[in-house]
This record gives C-alpha cells, sequence and structure tokens, in this order.
C-alpha cells in the first residue's frame, strides 16, 4: 500500500462549484498533515495545514480523520484561479528521525468557466 | 534574496558528466531539503540536513550527494550523471525541520534538468 494515496484526476468542475477530495495515509502514527498547492511547471506551496479539529480558511476546508487515516479539502465557490494540483502532504516524524515530508502524487483540478 | 533560490533554472547535461545545483536560502532556516519529481512518482526526497554541518539520506538518494557547510546553502550534487536522473529538482526549507511537527516548508523555483 502507498503511503499517501490521492485520485490523480482531473477534476473537471464549473466556476462557482464546490469540489472536495480525500486523500489517505497509512502510517498510522503520522504527526502532522498539509495540503500544498502546484501550479504547472511551479514549486509546491503550503496551502493549509490539517488540524485534528478541522479548520478553515475561506473558502478551503480540510478536515482530519485519524481512525480511517485520511485528510479531505473541501473548497467551496470555486474561481478559475484554483485550477492547480492539489498534494496531500503528511509528516510521518515519531520522534525517531527526519525522513521527509511524504508527498501524495497530486490531485489535478480543473475549473472551467 | 527573499526566500529560496536555486540555480540553474535549466540544464542539459551529458552523461557522466559531474553536475551541481545550487541552493540558498536568506531565512535562517535549520533544516533544508533536496526533492525529485518525476510524473507520475510525485516529489521524492534525495537529502536533507536538520542543521548546517549535518545530512541525511532521503528515500532515493543513490547518485547524489549534499554539504551543509552553513546555515544559508544546501549544494545538491551528481557525481556522474545518468539519463535516470532527468528530472524537476527542488529544494525547501523549514525553520525547524521536521521534528518542528507543523514546520512549513518553503520550495525553490526549481531546476529541470536533462541528462542525455
Amino acid at each position: 500500500r502507498k503511503e499517501v494515496e490521492q485520485d490523480p484526476g482531473p477534476f473537471n468542475v464549473p466556476e462557482g462549484a464546490t469540489v472536495a477530495f480525500n486523500c489517505t495515509y497509512s502510517n498510522s502514527a503520522s504527526q502532522s498533515f498539509f495540503w500544498y498547492r502546484q501550479d504547472c511547471r511551479k514549486e509546491p506551496k503550503l496551502l493549509m495545514s490539517v488540524y485534528s479539529s478541522g479548520n478553515e480558511d475561506g473558502r478551503f476546508t480540510a478536515q482530519l480523520n485519524r481512525a480511517s487515516q485520511y485528510i479531505s479539502l473541501l473548497i467551496r465557490d470555486s474561481k478559475l484561479s484554483d485550477s492547480a494540483t492539489y498534494l496531500c502532504v503528511v509528516n510521518p516524524y515519531s520522534g525517531g528521525g527526519a525522513d521527509g515530508l511524504t508527498f501524495g502524487k497530486g490531485t489535478h483540478l480543473i475549473i472551467q468557466p | 534574496i527573499a526566500g529560496i533560490t536555486q540555480a540553474p533554472t535549466s540544464q542539459i547535461l551529458a552523461a557522466g558528466r559531474r553536475m551541481t545545483l545550487r541552493c540558498t536560502q536568506d531565512m535562517r532556516h535549520n533544516a533544508m531539503y533536496w526533492y525529485r519529481q518525476d510524473l507520475g512518482l510525485g516529489l521524492r526526497l534525495i537529502h536533507y540536513s536538520n542543521t548546517a554541518g549535518t545530512t541525511g539520506k532521503g528515500e532515493v538518494p543513490d547518485g547524489y550527494s549534499v554539504s551543509r557547510a552553513n546555515t544559508d546553502d544546501f549544494p545538491l550534487t551528481l557525481a556522474s550523471a545518468v539519463p535516470s536522473q532527468t528530472s524537476v529538482y527542488f529544494c525547501a526549507s523549514s525553520p525547524r525541520g521536521l521534528a518542528g511537527g507543523w514546520d512549513e516548508q518553503f520550495f525553490g523555483p526549481g531546476t529541470r534538468l536533462t541528462v542525455l
């Protein structure tokens, strides 16, 4: 089983719609979770961290379900500028040393006018 | 400089040649990282450094070496390039390193390397 799995998409969504995607992770001891955004041929940038209680930042809502080992990202009132690849990222660090963040392969989102 | 820079932006290299990719950050971050990104495989960690003077191996370290002589610089060297090292290479840094848990990683703009 891959460590971090995402549906690669593409998700083709009309402007103004709500879209959600999930990501599953295999390491139950993972400590922290993030969504990064990557535009075509650009570097990844942090979109939001994902806390156990769930968190919201404007049109974006992230949730963590530790029991089922998945995180989700919900985008409301989608904009053309939301078109990008969204990377699910997990920090497996458990005190034994830094092994690096584990990145999913990304979900490609296309917002259509 | 503001943030993290990488050089060169892109490079075409003959197989067997030695190449060093440069990475510099001005944020005084403790930790730095090198990733490669390949289509269909996502980002994979090559090497990392939690603090100046220390380095560690990531998921795909073979064929690569790094050094961390100071806080700001973290060069990645390909001793003898092979075509399978054709990729986009991203350098990243974070204030405290992975032991910091919720530490955000900041990425450089990337280097596109082609090995022929």
